[in-house]
């Protein structure tokens, strides 16, 4: 039977193609939003952030754009390769005091097709 | 430089059995993070430290889960009794500092309670 928690959003790409991951987040509040990918048994690892203040950030082969009147967050990536292939996280961070925790979203499942 | 260890890297157990997790973060990073990850989910936070000491964690269940950070370097994490709900990957991250967003992730400990 199936298992709550694996309907993960998806996306599938063919290699060379351009990638658009988007996250909506919750919390108006929030200044500070990562993107993380995690590869199968392994940690997420760190892809890009961006601040509030800002509503673009470019980095190798990866651009984060934010959206704060709808709360929206992408992440681009150009040229696809295989090696793309993981889960994709966003996460936000609430603004101000001692409130430093990072809180993931869900995740999007990205596959490249060869 | 060696990234952030972690161990056992599968650990199958009985309900109600003990278990420990633990973590080397990178060197010199005094933040460290123990995460829960469920099949399909994003990380969730369970405790965060600053050097030795426990400055959030308001999310780990204390009837059972405990952490420590002695020295404020490596972290152990303990759950007695071990509940069938508490099969999970249990990730230990580390940082330069609680401000940044970027976090460096271990490959995570898979806890399955049988």
């Amino acid at each position: 039977g199936e298992s709550v928690g694996l309907h993960l959003p998806t996306l599938s790409v063919q290699e060379g193609d351009n990638s658009i991951i988007n996250c909506a987040y919750s919390n108006s509040a929030s200044d500070y939003f990562i993107w993380y990918k995690q590869e199968s048994g392994k940690g997420p690892q760190f892809i890009i952030d961006i601040r509030s203040n800002m509503d673009k950030r470019q980095g190798q082969r990866v651009t984060v754009l934010l959206n704060k009147t709808v709360k929206h967050l992408s992440l681009q990536i150009a040229a696809t390769q295989p090696g793309d292939s993981a889960v994709y996280f966003c996460a936000e961070r609430g603004s101000g005091g001692s409130n430093y925790k990072l809180t993931f979203g869900k995740g999007t499942l990205l596959t490249v097709n060869p | 430089e060696a990234g952030v260890v972690q161990s056992p890297r599968y650990k199958i157990i009985e309900k109600k059995q003990p278990v420990a997790f633990w973590c080397n973060p990178i060197s010199g990073h005094n933040t460290l993070y123990w995460y829960l990850q469920n099949l399909g989910q994003g990380p969730e936070l369970l405790i965060r430290y600053e050097n030795e000491e426990a400055v959030d964690d308001s999310q780990l269940p204390k009837d059972r889960f405990s952490a420590e950070r002695l020295k404020g370097v490596d972290s152990t994490l303990k759950i007695q009794p071990a509940e069938l709900g508490d099969s999970a990957v249990y990730l230990c991250a580390s940082s330069l500092g609680r401000a940044t967003g970027e976090l460096f992730f271990g490959e995570g400990s898979r806890l399955t309670v049988l």
